[in-house]
């Protein structure tokens, strides 16, 4: 299967730990995003990236929250210090260079973070 | 105003009805539109994409407006496999937004 790969599917952290969330792209995929879904909303916008580069962070909070795309390896959400309003689906999605046409993304199963 | 507004249901509908989801975008510059579907506890998929000129999926058609900043999706002859959440998505450039969605409900 050569879609979108996220893993962990499940993560269960206690408040104050690190959650880190990996996101492999579909082959020849070089853009990546990442939403966050709380229980009953909607998806929300957090982070575009290329290969080393974050091109549009507008979406994610100012503190504890960082991603990265590094030039080998998966895409990684990582959440430092984390609090119960963590708990989310977070989904990560990716797009061929051609996505400015197109705007399709394909995303992956999701990770569900359960904050205790 | 929010970037992308959807109307969130639930729509409960019978098995065989029509349904129509409608959906506003803020921002003009908005350059392509899309219907994404979501079922309970998945992660959204494609559905549709969406034209000016219209266009049309078998049992689905959909609806761009622009001069509205209006957007619609019609489903004809529901079945109850179609019970999920149906996402109205703007692709502005560097940014896809996702509207918070409609749930349908196609009762038997």
């Amino acid at each position: 299967n050569a879609g979108v790969m996220q893993n962990p599917r499940h993560l269960v952290r206690r408040r104050g730990q690190e959650a880190r969330l990996r996101c492999s792209p579909m082959k020849g995929h070089s853009h990546v995003y990442w939403y966050r879904q709380l229980p009953e909303e909607g998806l929300k916008f957090m982070v575009y990236l290329q290969k080393e580069n974050i091109i549009d962070e507008s979406g994610m909070p100012k503190e504890r929250f960082s991603a990265e795309f590094p030039k080998e390896g998966p895409s990684i959400l990582r959440i430092q210090q984390v609090v119960r309003g963590d708990s989310a689906a977070y989904f990560c999605a990716s797009s061929p260079p051609a996505r400015r046409v197109t705007g399709e993304l394909f995303f992956g199963e999701g990770s569900r973070l359960t904050v205790l | 105003r929010k970037e992308v507004e959807q109307d969130p249901g639930p729509f409960n509908v019978p098995e065989g009805a029509t349904v129509a989801f409608n959906c506003t975008y803020s921002n003009s510059a908005s350059q392509s539109f899309f219907w994404y579907r979501q079922d309970c506890r998945k992660e959204p998929k494609l559905l549709m994409s969406v034209y000016s000129s219209g266009n049309e999926d078998g049992r689905f058609t959909a609806q761009l407006n622009r001069a509205s900043q209006y957007i619609s999706l019609l489903i004809r002859d529901s079945k109850l496999s179609d019970s999920a959440t149906y996402l109205c998505v703007v692709n502005l450039g560097d940014k896809i937004i996702f509207g918070k969605g409609t749930r349908l409900h196609i009762l038997p």
